[in-house]
């Protein structure tokens, strides 16, 4: 089966760094997504990783380790519109269905 | 390019109800994959459709079915509508399973049943 976990909720400041863990275990392994959902929208690509470490677009940055079944994405320079939920999601290579977890409710401070 | 387009974007029905959501995939994506997500939780996969044919499916009862069109549109139904099915329903599609392409979602549905 596949089980996904991240923090449920998170609090940071404007302006500062987040980084926002999710581990996996799935049957098989092809991909692991970060999506960006505000409230009451569609989710929104962020970031995909298929292969171990980091890949950085912009203020945003995805990590992944697939011995560790671990990725965490990487927030820089919080804007208050950065406020939303943060959802990490595997793809198996066995059905090829894409798995969300309960995703991260990220609240940014002035 | 009008991305994925859902319809209708709010819905209120019934208990006991049946109910047909539709879906446009994004230019040029041939898989369509459905979505219920409740208030609070991340989005659960109900099932995915390519070339016409449903290709995986989740843990959802047989009341959920679907259907995928010559033209890579998709339908959710929802037979015998229980109070627990009140959710926002996503369509997402994508081009070529196993590309590890992403998924492009479109503004969901928002079914209340009453």
């Amino acid at each position: 089966g596949q089980n996904i976990d991240q923090p449920t909720e998170m609090t940071a400041t404007e302006g500062a760094i987040v980084q926002i863990n999710c581990t996996y275990q799935t049957s098989g392994f092809n991909g692991l997504f970060w999506y960006q959902q505000h409230a009451g929208e569609a989710p929104t690509f962020l970031s995909y990783n298929v292969l171990d470490g980091l890949e950085e677009k912009g203020r945003f940055s995805s990590f992944l380790s697939r011995s560790k079944g671990y990725s965490y994405l990487l927030l820089k320079e919080l804007q208050m519109k950065d406020s939303a939920s943060y959802l990490c999601a595997v793809r198996s290579n066995r059905d090829d269905k894409i798995i969300f977890g309960k995703g991260t409710r990220l609240h940014i401070l002035p | 390019d009008a991305g994925v387009t859902q319809s209708p974007t709010h819905l209120i029905k019934t208990r006991g109800q049946q109910v047909t959501l539709r879906c446009s995939p994004k230019s040029g994506h041939d898989t369509v994959s459905w979505y219920q997500q409740a208030l609070g939780q991340g989005p659960q996969f109900i099932f995915q459709y390519y070339e016409e044919e449903e290709r995986q499916r989740g843990n959802f009862p047989d009341r959920f079915s679907g259907h995928q069109f010559p033209n890579y549109s998709s339908e959710l139904n929802v037979n015998a509508l229980l109070l627990g099915d009140s959710a926002l329903y996503l369509c997402a599609s994508s081009l070529d399973r196993g590309l590890g392409t992403e998924a492009f979602f479109g503004q969901g549905t928002r079914l209340t049943v009453v």
